[in-house]
């Protein structure tokens, strides 16, 4: 499935750097989010964009700074993380609101 | 109570069985509702989508809804080993992102 991707696929950061990482859907879709899923954990919804704006925040650190330029494009800024932060992050999108929803393959994080 | 509610299991069921997973959900609005597969290490990946009481067949899946009772389930017919996997129940209601439950790891013995 080519529909989501997303770059990089792994990613090993100490807590003093800045990152980013990028996702890009190629399904003509008007909203795109983020997820993050902790070993052995449930999914959890960080942010959602609809048309390029962000329409819901689940109360996510300013650690992470979401960026979307356009409604095919969406970036996850890191900076100072925690090794916490350490998890799956996925990116998906949908036509709209409670259609859908499709993944990209994910950015396997570890922060040392 | 959570929204989505999904047995953890694991279920195990031997190869060429019925594998039956159900979720419950407490939003009596909820309009749509989809299965996820994930495989470890990989992200989920949309198998049915279901969005009328009743069932809705493809291929060896079948999903099942009913609204009044507030439970959606999947049934897997022949299960095979490579059906393996955590089986995530999702719904949404209006202009939400989907809600997704903490899922069901399947093993299917060879």
């Amino acid at each position: 499935e080519t529909g989501v991707t997303q770059t990089p696929r792994h990613l090993v950061m100490g807590m003093t750097n800045k990152k980013s990482l990028k996702c890009e859907q190629h399904l003509g879709h008007n909203a795109m989010y983020w997820y993050k899923q902790s070993a052995k954990k449930p999914l959890e919804l960080m942010f959602v964009y609809s048309l390029e704006e962000r329409v819901e925040n689940n109360s996510v650190p300013s650690r992470f700074s979401p960026e979307c330029p356009n409604s095919s494009h969406l970036f996850l800024h890191l900076h100072t993380l925690q090794p916490e932060d350490s998890a799956l992050y996925l990116c998906a999108s949908s036509q709209e609101f409670g259609y859908e929803q499709y993944f990209g393959p994910g950015t396997r994080l570890t922060v040392t | 109570q959570k929204e989505v509610e999904q047995n953890s299991g694991p279920l195990s069921v031997p190869e060429g069985a019925i594998a039956s997973l159900n979720c419950t959900y407490s939003d009596r609005g909820s309009q749509s509702f989809f299965w996820y597969r994930q495989y470890s290490g990989k992200s989920p990946e949309l198998i049915m989508s279901i969005y009328s009481n009743g069932d809705k067949e493809d291929g060896r899946f079948t999903a099942q809804l009913n609204k009044a009772s507030q439970y959606v389930s999947l049934l897997i017919r022949d299960s095979q080993p490579s059906d393996s996997a955590t089986y995530l129940c999702a719904h949404a209601r209006g202009r939400r992102a989907l809600t997704f439950g903490s899922g069901t790891r399947l093993q299917v013995q060879p």
